[in-house]
């Protein structure tokens, strides 16, 4: 059965300092791998996903994750850090043939 | 443009009773899907809807809950009988359906289900 692991509930980061947010899965076979963000009061927001190809992916607002095979792990980046990149964030993993697995979730609080 | 919208945003309940949970999705997306998400949990996938295929019903986590969609439009989510531990936020999301599961998934508001 596949899983994801969020290992840290809450990721503390000083404005402007480089961010990491942690995902490492299991599966057996070739992932796909998602990020997801949830900003306070609402929705769930697409950030990027891994398919294939280039194992560094690029998504929206400035965010980056790279696809590491050998240690199954799809952690989410960016350079500096704003404030209003506090939220929560979810990696997910798809295997063809069964459903989406969410990690629980880590909030990011990004300190002025 | 319009988003996934859910209603209503807020449900409270009676333990025994039952619910329903609605979705909009965007218009023109084919796939749908339903979560549940528990307090200080990750997204629990329930249901997953694409077209006219039979929807993949592997994740309902009982018979008490149920699921349809209307063409490629609303769909309702309904628990019976509530239980305490069905207390959670129901999210909806929809996307294209080019891809399958590996599209990028739109995500409403979610519903909040209290049952007392």
């Amino acid at each position: 059965a596949q899983s994801v692991a969020q290992p840290e509930d809450q990721v503390n980061v000083a404005e402007g300092n480089p961010l990491t947010v942690k995902c490492t899965y299991s599966v057996s076979g070739n992932p796909y791998l998602f990020w997801y963000v949830q900003y306070p009061n609402r929705g769930l927001q697409f950030l990027l996903k891994y398919i294939t190809g280039d194992n560094l992916v690029k998504g929206s607002y400035g965010f980056e994750a790279e696809f590491n095979k050998s240690q199954t792990s799809f952690h989410l980046k960016k350079p500096s850090a704003l404030v209003s990149d506090s939220a929560l964030y979810f990696c997910a993993v798809y295997m063809p043939y069964q459903k989406v697995t969410f990690g629980t979730g880590t909030k990011l609080q990004v300190i002025p | 443009g319009a988003g996934v919208s859910q209603s209503p945003s807020n449900k409270v309940t009676e333990k025994g009773k039952d619910v329903e949970l609605r979705c909009d999705p965007i218009s023109g997306h084919t796939a749908l899907y339903w979560y549940r998400q528990r307090l200080g949990q990750g997204l629990e996938f329930l249901i997953y809807f694409q077209g006219n295929s039979a929807p993949d019903k592997s994740g309902l986590p009982s018979d008490r809950f149920s699921a349809e969609r209307t063409g490629e439009s609303v769909s309702t989510l309904t628990i019976q009988r509530t239980q305490q531990e069905d207390s959670a936020v129901y999210l909806c999301a929809s996307s294209p359906g080019l891809a399958g599961v590996t599209d990028t998934q739109y995500f409403g508001p979610g519903t909040r289900l209290t049952v007392l």
